[in-house]
């Protein structure tokens, strides 16, 4: 696609709800990214993929959380029990290559747990 | 632990003026240095990217970078409402691309 896509925009969930949320990164983009921001924040650095392969997962904040690419393409983010805490805009990112800070993200996935 | 510092702001701006954005950083091995836009209720946007010490220009913007001082800025010339958003400032160590470490941002009000 001409961009990246994520799904849902906005997601309302109660706490302790099984939640996933989906990128479609730009066509022929290896690397793919996943970040969370809070209001007056900055992005918080989450889980990176080069291919199908989960490269550095050093930012996932706890065993709940869990990514996953299968085909090299799409990436699914997937939360388990969620919690108040984990409200946010989860924001997806792709680059052409490795190594680059030359992010392109999509327009995030809303979180909101009651 | 490493940072990126950023004035929060608001820093304001009469339309026309040249917009100064400034950030500090802790690490001393940061080779790669980034200015992401974000308009409220959108996501980041490359702006600039810098790697070399110097300044680095692109139309209306110019990026600038100190590493021995440990900053690096960012200037709006002929600054337009359209330019007013929150902008970070981002960098990376030359072995670790792939884990930005991020400012929480300045907010730039350009006003007519």
């Amino acid at each position: 696609g001409a961009g990246v896509s994520q799904t849902p925009s906005n997601k309302v969930t109660e706490k302790g709800k099984y939640v996933e949320l989906r990128c479609d990164p730009i066509s022929g983009h290896t690397a793919l990214y996943w970040y969370r921001q809070s209001l007056g924040q900055g992005p918080e650095f989450l889980i990176y993929f080069q291919g199908t392969g989960a490269a550095d997962d050093s930012g996932l904040p706890n065993d709940r959380f869990f990514a996953v690419r299968p085909e090299g393409s799409v990436s699914t983010l997937k939360i388990q029990r969620t919690e108040r805490g984990d409200s946010a805009v989860y924001l997806c990112a792709s680059s052409l290559y490795s190594g680059t800070g030359e992010l392109f993200f999509g327009e995030g996935s809303r979180l909101t747990v009651l | 632990q490493k940072e990126v510092e950023q004035n929060s702001g608001p820093l304001s701006v009469p339309e026309g003026a040249i917009a100064s954005l400034n950030c500090t950083y802790s690490d001393r091995g940061s080779q790669s240095f980034f200015w992401y836009r974000q308009y409220s209720g959108k996501s980041p946007e490359l702006i600039m990217s810098i790697y070399s010490n110097g300044d680095k220009e692109d139309g209306r913007f110019t990026a600038q970078l100190n590493k021995a001082s440990q900053y690096v800025s960012l200037l709006i010339r002929d600054s337009q409402p359209s330019d007013s958003a929150t902008y970070l400032c981002a960098e990376s160590n030359a072995g670790n691309n792939r884990k930005l470490i991020w400012g929480l941002g300045t907010s730039l009000a350009v006003n007519p």
